[in-house]
């Protein structure tokens, strides 16, 4: 079956430009969860979707950072002016639901670079 | 802070020999640890799920254990093929249901 998609695959911003990056979850699954992947960072969390539940925006690092999940399915991680230290691939991962004993599926994920 | 580290960083060995990958973590009230694989430019492909409960999970050469009690986990690799060259991360649950990564070990098995 068809596992998590992410568009675009690269994108390329110039810096103070808004970016979009859309996620396509693993159909049924209810949890949704984008982290980023840096060089100096490694990978970290950032926001997590469990159904109707209001969700964990706890890893994101500033307010120009949003995301949201429409009809309990697709996301889309917003960035506001964005600045170089955002570049960064951005990962989306689903999961059949947020219970502690799930595995959560990696898309292909957004290689974001801002100039 | 919960801290995952991975060691080696790098490891290189001859196409044949085992591999054995570590992980160690500070909080030990995990739910589940998680191995992953991934390939230079990809996303994250899911290897191995051991959850709290367990010592180990194996599919064909791998296997991997987890000793909550001090903090460790131990990925291995049978009989390394070229193919198994990748960076492999591992990550575990704890409350809040997200997943905190190790930096990886990036692995070349030389033919």
């Amino acid at each position: 079956g068809a596992g998590v998609s992410q568009s675009p695959s690269n994108k390329v911003t110039e810096k103070g430009k808004d970016v979009e990056l859309r996620c396509d979850p693993i159909s049924g699954h209810t949890a949704l969860y984008w982290y980023r992947q840096s060089l100096g960072q490694g990978l970290e969390f950032l926001i997590y979707f469990q159904g109707n539940s209001a969700p964990d925006k706890s890893g994101l690092p500033s307010d120009r950072f949003s995301a949201e999940r429409t009809g309990g399915s697709v996301s889309t991680l917003t960035i506001q002016r964005t600045q170089q230290e955002d570049s960064a691939v951005y990962l989306c991962a689903s999961g059949l639901s947020g219970a502690t004993y799930n595995e959560q599926f990696f898309g292909p994920g957004t290689r974001l670079t801002v100039l | 802070k919960q801290e995952v580290t991975q060691i080696p960083a790098a490891l290189s060995v001859p196409e044949g020999e085992n591999l054995v990958l570590n992980c160690s973590f500070t909080d030990s009230a995990i739910y589940n640890l998680q191995w992953f694989r991934q390939d230079p430019g990809k996303g994250l492909t899911s290897l191995l799920l051991i959850q709290s409960s367990q010592r180990e999970q194996t599919s064909g050469r791998l296997n991997a254990s987890l000793d909550k009690s001090s903090g460790r986990s131990t990925l291995y690799i049978a009989a390394s093929q070229p193919g198994d060259s990748a960076t492999y991360l591992c990550a575990f649950k704890a409350a809040g249901n997200k997943l905190t990564f190790g930096g990886g070990t990036r692995v070349l098995v030389k033919p």
